[in-house]
């Protein structure tokens, strides 16, 4: 059964401060997404990395993907107040020949001014 | 549409009772999902179709769970006999293809927060 693992599950950060979110899979993919969600709203898409070592930027988020590790990290560079909600990844499970996202816990962000 | 649309927003209902949520996706789009996310937790995949059929039903939890698309865009899920366990926000989402889905990823709407009294 593939498993999604983000840590930390909370995270408290001052402005202007520097952090990384893991995501930890456990099983073979190369396909990994990462989706913003602001209380009470839907699921925002943010990153879709395809490949082994992708690399993708958007203001201060960058995202990338170590499929050999099974790994995908979440760096916010220089937080600021709006980046605070909750970040989810979710691993591309292809079973049976449908696909399928199995999504982490999450990730609650919190920038503090 | 221009998104992802979900109907109601917001579900109250006694247990025992029998809801319907609706999902309206963006015009054109051939593949939906439906997901349930429970408070504090991730999205938990319950169905998907392809067309009007259900390519992959592996996720409803039990047979009290049901979901159609009869004509290929709006889909209705429907829940029997409600317990206090199901409420949560079902959410529901869409790509133009499923190969679409994968490279660009899914637009999600904003869900129905299904509260079973």
């Amino acid at each position: 059964e593939l498993k999604v693992e983000q840590n930390p599950l909370f995270l408290s950060m001052q402005e202007g401060k520097n952090y990384t979110i893991y995501c930890n899979y456990s099983t073979t993919s190369d396909r990994l997404y990462w989706y913003r969600q602001d209380p009470g709203k839907s699921l925002e898409s943010l990153f879709v990395l395809l490949s082994n070592g992708a690399v993708k930027q958007e203001g201060r988020l960058m995202a990338s993907l170590d499929t050999k590790a099974r790994l995908s990290t979440l760096h916010i560079t220089a937080a600021v107040h709006d980046l605070s909600a909750t970040y989810f990844c979710a691993v591309d499970a292809p079973t049976s020949g449908t696909y399928k996202y199995i999504f982490g816990t999450g990730t609650r962000l919190k920038v503090l001014a | 549409g221009a998104g992802v649309s979900q109907t109601p927003s917001n579900k109250v209902t006694e247990k025992g009772k029998y809801v319907e949520l609706r999902c309206d996706p963006i015009s054109g789009h051939t593949a939906l999902y439906w997901y349930r996310q429970s408070l504090g937790q991730g999205p938990e995949f319950l169905i998907y179709f392809q067309g009007t059929g259900a390519a992959d039903d592996s996720g409803l939890p039990n047979d009290r769970f049901f979901a159609v698309r009869p004509e290929g865009s709006v889909s209705t899920l429907k829940i029997q006999r409600t317990e206090r366990g199901d409420s949560a926000v079902y959410l529901c989402a869409s790509s133009r293809t499923v190969q679409e889905g994968e490279v660009y990823g899914y637009t999600f709407g904003s869900g129905t927060r299904l509260t079973v009294v």
